[in-house]
């Protein structure tokens, strides 16, 4: 049980376009869903904490409307990279926790390239 | 939550022996510690964890110890074995909804 999935896993886009990846939680609801980024070699980076139903906390220095989330239900979460540049490349992770318990489940990362 | 440096710190054992890999957390507040293993391309995958009101707790194999006095946390993994060649990270949660994660040591395991 506890297993996130992440589409698309890899995703190769034009610079200016903008690229959608979703994050769900296959056989729990999750109340809270994470995003992170990962720069090769380095440690895993967050970006904003999403509440169902609720707006997304970016934390400091992420770019609310670069990054844009949604936590439309219990069991998805999108991340929307608007306007992508080449520094945007970058390993994306989500993970999702149920409400009153502290584990996290990750899900396999997405591999963003940005021409 | 960024790591420092440029580059992973790297452990490099051999099949059989046992591996230490240390890290040090920032908060105090921390409550609860994790460890997860990455291997490359994919997610972490969690391997033990801990709660700040203790300081060990054993796994099969693994064994994590935390040291709240100096904020470090140790993993011990026992008769080290390839297929646990990866990146490790260590996580502290403050008992809010983050989980922060450390810079992570790459563990090399010689056959």
């Amino acid at each position: 049980g506890a297993v996130v999935s992440q589409h698309p896993s890899r995703v190769i886009c034009k610079s200016g376009t903008s690229v959608k990846i979703e994050c769900r939680s296959l056989d729990f609801q999750a109340t809270t869903m994470f995003w992170y980024r990962q720069f090769p070699k380095k440690s895993l980076m967050l970006m904003a904490t999403s509440n169902e139903g609720s707006k997304a906390t970016y934390e400091q220095g992420v770019e609310k409307d670069k990054f844009l989330i949604n936590h439309a239900s219990l069991t998805l979460s999108t991340l929307t990279v608007t306007s992508a540049h080449p520094e945007d490349s970058s390993f994306y992770i989500c993970s999702a926790r149920v409400g009153g318990k502290d584990e996290q489940f990750f899900g396999p990362g997405t591999r963003l390239t940005v021409l | 939550g960024e790591s420092v440096g440029l580059h992973l710190p790297t452990l490099s054992v051999q099949e059989g022996d046992n591996s230490i890999i240390n890290c040090a957390y920032s908060n105090s507040a921390s409550d609860y510690f994790i460890w997860y293993k990455q291997e490359s391309g994919k997610g972490p995958q969690f391997i033990i964890d801990i709660r700040s009101n203790m300081d060990k707790r054993q796994g099969q194999r693994v064994t994590v110890l935390l040291n709240k006095t100096v904020k470090h946390l140790s993993l011990q993994i026992a008769a080290t074995q390839p297929g646990d060649s990866a990146v490790y990270f260590c996580a502290e949660n403050d008992g809010g909804f983050k989980t922060i994660f450390g810079a992570g040591t790459r563990l090399f395991v010689k056959a």
